[in-house]
C-alpha cells in the first residue's frame, strides 16, 4: 500500500510560469514532509521541508503548501527555469520510532520548456 | 573526497551470486541508509543504522545483509542475486537530530542476469 503518492508523473511547463507539484499521503503520523530533487545519473538532493505544525514555507523560489485535512502537500516553483527540469520526489517521516525512515512517492518529471 | 560515495557505479552480475555494494561517508553522519529505486516505486527503504553495530530493516529488506563495523561504511550485500534486484542502489546519510534531510550518494546500478 501506497502511503506516498505522487498521481501525476509527469508535468510541462513553459519557463518563467509555475509549476505545481502535488503528492498525498495517507498515514496520519506523519509529521515532517520533504522535497527532493532528482537529476539523470545524480542521487536526490534536499529541496525544501514542512513540519506539520505549519502550512506553508518558503525559500526563494520554492513554496511547499501543506494540507493536513486533506493531507496533501504541493510545491510551487515560480518563476520555473529550465534547470529545474528534473523528477521530483516528495517524502514524508513519522518520528517517534520511525525517526529518520523517509517513505518516498513515486516521483513526478518534470519539464521547463525555454 | 568529502560527502558521500558508492561504488561500483555500475554493476553487472548473475542470478545466485553474492554482490556488495559500498558507501562510504566523510561527515560522521550518526545516520546512514539503503534505498532502492524502481519504476513506479520511487525510492523505498532497505536497511537503516542509527548508529555503528546498530541497523534496522526497512520497508523491503528481504534478500539483503547490511553491516556497520564503523561510522563512516555501510556496505550492502546480496547474498544470492535475483533478477527481481536489479535496480538503482541510494546510499545516504543524517545528522544525528536533524528530521529528515538526508544526503544521497550517486547511486549504483545493479544489473542481476
Amino acid at each position: 500500500d501506497q502511503q506516498v503518492k505522487q498521481n501525476s508523473p509527469s508535468l510541462s511547463v513553459q519557463e518563467g510560469r509555475i509549476s505545481i507539484l502535488n503528492c498525498d499521503y495517507t498515514n496520519s503520523m506523519f509529521d515532517y514532509f520533504l522535497w527532493y530533487k532528482k537529476y539523470p545519473a545524480e542521487g536526490p538532493t534536499f529541496l525544501i521541508s514542512i513540519s506539520s505544525i505549519k502550512d506553508k514555507n518558503e525559500d526563494g523560489r520554492f513554496t511547499v503548501f501543506l494540507n493536513k485535512s486533506a493531507k496533501h502537500l504541493s510545491l510551487h516553483i515560480v518563476p520555473s527555469q529550465p534547470g529545474d527540469s528534473a523528477v521530483y520526489f516528495c517524502a514524508a517521516e513519522a518520528g517517534g520510532t520511525s525517526y529518520g525512515k523517509l517513505t518516498f512517492g513515486q516521483g513526478t518529471i518534470l519539464t521547463v520548456h525555454p | 573526497d568529502a560527502g558521500i560515495t558508492q561504488s561500483p557505479r555500475y554493476k553487472i552480475t548473475e542470478t545466485g551470486r553474492q554482490v556488495t555494494l559500498m558507501c562510504h561517508q566523510t561527515w560522521s553522519h550518526s545516520y546512514m541508509f539503503w534505498y532502492r529505486q524502481d519504476l513506479g516505486h520511487g525510492l523505498r527503504l532497505i536497511y537503516y543504522s542509527a548508529a555503528a553495530d546498530i541497523t534496522d530493516k526497512g520497508e523491503v529488506p528481504d534478500g539483503y545483509v547490511v553491516s556497520r563495523s564503523k561510522t563512516e561504511n555501510f556496505p550492502l550485500t546480496l547474498e544470492s542475486a535475483t533478477r527481481s534486484q536489479t535496480s538503482v542502489y541510494f546510499c545516504a546519510s543524517s545528522e544525528s537530530g536533524t528530521v529528515g534531510t538526508q544526503y544521497f550518494g550517486p547511486g549504483t546500478r545493479l544489473l542481476v542476469l
